[in-house]
């Protein structure tokens, strides 16, 4: 069973426009979550994180991120895409428990930026 | 300062062989992790160090995988008898303290070609 879902794999936005990238999982321990971003050929960095506190999120380069637990949801959020925003981007989420080995990964989604 | 570094970036091998991969943590960093990200997967655990206690190997996929870590610092995965299906990415990646207290820092990665 999937744990966590990234739902779109593939996410094109104009210059500009809105970037939403979904993340829904699936937990009966109130979680840990975590939003990444792969660019071409580095390391996974870390965008920001959830661990109790404020439910909005507010990471790196204007990325922000809600957690709604009556929704099981923690979407990723920019209200003006840039061009330099094109990566993959994997939302992270603790599940069963908050041991390294609880860390479960989405499949990712790549955000395309038409310019 | 350095990030963290594997190498090599890209290893092709024959399906049988064995193979060693190194990850070289960012230097202090108690805590180390093993991942691994196949094509259209999302990363999954292999491994995590954390100073001196016994490693959590529950992530290894089979008993072909094993990995050391020597002094606490470098680590080395090592796949024997290697098969196609493990070809993936294995992504190493280093925290100051345990992954629940720190930001997870990402190598950029070493590609795994089985043929």
């Amino acid at each position: 069973a999937q744990s966590v879902t990234q739902l779109g794999s593939h996410v094109s936005v104009s210059e500009g426009a809105l970037v939403l990238l979904r993340c829904n999982y699936s937990s009966s321990v109130p979680p840990y979550l975590f939003w990444y971003v792969q660019y071409p050929n580095q390391g996974l960095q870390l965008l920001l994180k959830y661990t109790s506190a404020a439910t909005l999120v507010k990471g790196i380069n204007g990325f922000e991120a809600e957690f709604k637990k009556s929704e099981t949801s923690f979407h990723l959020t920019k209200p003006s895409a840039h061009m330099s925003d094109a990566a993959e981007y994997f939302c992270a989420v603790t599940i069963g428990g908050t041991g390294a080995n609880n860390l479960f990964f989405g499949t990712g989604t790549r955000l395309t930026v038409i310019p | 300062g350095a990030g963290v570094s594997q190498s090599p970036s890209n290893k092709v091998t024959e399906k049988g062989k064995d193979v060693e991969l190194r990850c070289d943590p960012i230097s202090g960093h108690t805590a180390l992790y093993w991942y691994r990200q196949s094509l259209g997967q999302g990363l999954e655990f292999l491994i995590y160090f954390q100073g001196n206690s016994a490693p959590d190997k529950s992530g290894l996929p089979s008993d072909r995988f094993s990995a050391e870590r020597t002094g606490g610092s470098v680590s080395t995965l090592t796949i024997q008898r290697t098969q196609q299906e493990d070809s993936a990415v294995y992504l190493c990646a280093s925290s100051l303290a345990g992954w629940e207290m720190d930001i997870q820092y990402f190598g950029a990665g070493t590609r795994l070609s089985v043929l």
